[in-house]
């Protein structure tokens, strides 16, 4: 089973460049979100989705956007890339059900120099 | 909504003795809790839950987790620890966005 995917693994940046890190998951989840994950931080929410057309903003959404036009995928696109965007970014599905977990992808590694 | 807090950012203990991960989750009328498990360089995976019923719950590699309504605790414990489980583990109230807590990185010493 797959489960979430994301690609690259790895990406290196210069400020100022645009890049889409890809989500994609095969367990026909309706809710999908977007972390990131800076060292001692926990991971902190920047955007999920409930369903195909709908997002929502989380904690740290600026400098980010997201789309959401099919079930399986969900791109997160940085448009002007910063140095403080530099983390581990983390793609997550699930139910819905608040009894039920959050499947995740193994991250996107982000460097931005 | 619930909130939780891992009382400890660091954990360090040698092979095969005990360990306990604390969290304390703030008070509500229903109550599930998670801790999640993250190797090096990879994701979250769920590690065990609390849903209802026993308030001693098993989980994956010989964790087990005990829920503790008057304490409001949910600490994860494991009688003999492994190199393997090096590892962070975060504690979660249900909610959708989940909100985790800063995490626990446990550091198993050989």
């Amino acid at each position: 089973n797959a489960g979430v995917t994301q690609t690259p693994k790895f990406r290196i940046l210069k400020i100022g460049q645009s890049m889409t890190l890809q989500c994609t998951q095969d367990m026909n989840h309706n809710y999908m979100y977007w972390y990131r994950q800076d060292p001692g931080m926990g991971l902190k929410l920047i955007y999920y989705s409930v369903g195909a057309g709908i997002t929502d903003k989380g904690e740290v959404p600026n400098g980010y956007n997201v789309s959401r036009s099919t079930t399986e995928d969900f791109p997160l696109r940085l448009e002007l890339a910063a140095p403080s965007q530099t983390s581990v970014y983390f793609c997550a599905s699930s139910t819905g059900d608040t009894n039920q977990p959050q499947h995740f992808g193994d991250g996107t590694r982000l460097s931005i120099l | 909504a619930q909130s939780v807090t891992q009382l400890d950012s660091q954990v360090p203990v040698f092979e095969e003795a005990p360990v306990e991960l604390r969290c304390n989750y703030s008070s509500s009328v229903s109550v599930y809790l998670f801790w999640y498990v993250q190797y090096p360089n990879q994701g979250l995976q769920l590690l065990l839950k609390y849903l209802s019923g026993s308030t001693l719950v098993k989980g994956i590699n010989g964790f087990e987790a005990e829920f503790n309504k008057s304490q409001t605790s949910f600490h994860l414990r494991k009688p003999s620890v492994h190199i393997s489980d090096t590892a962070e583990y975060f504690c979660a109230p249900p909610g959708t966005p989940l909100v985790f807590g800063k995490g626990t990185r446990l550091s198993v010493i050989a």
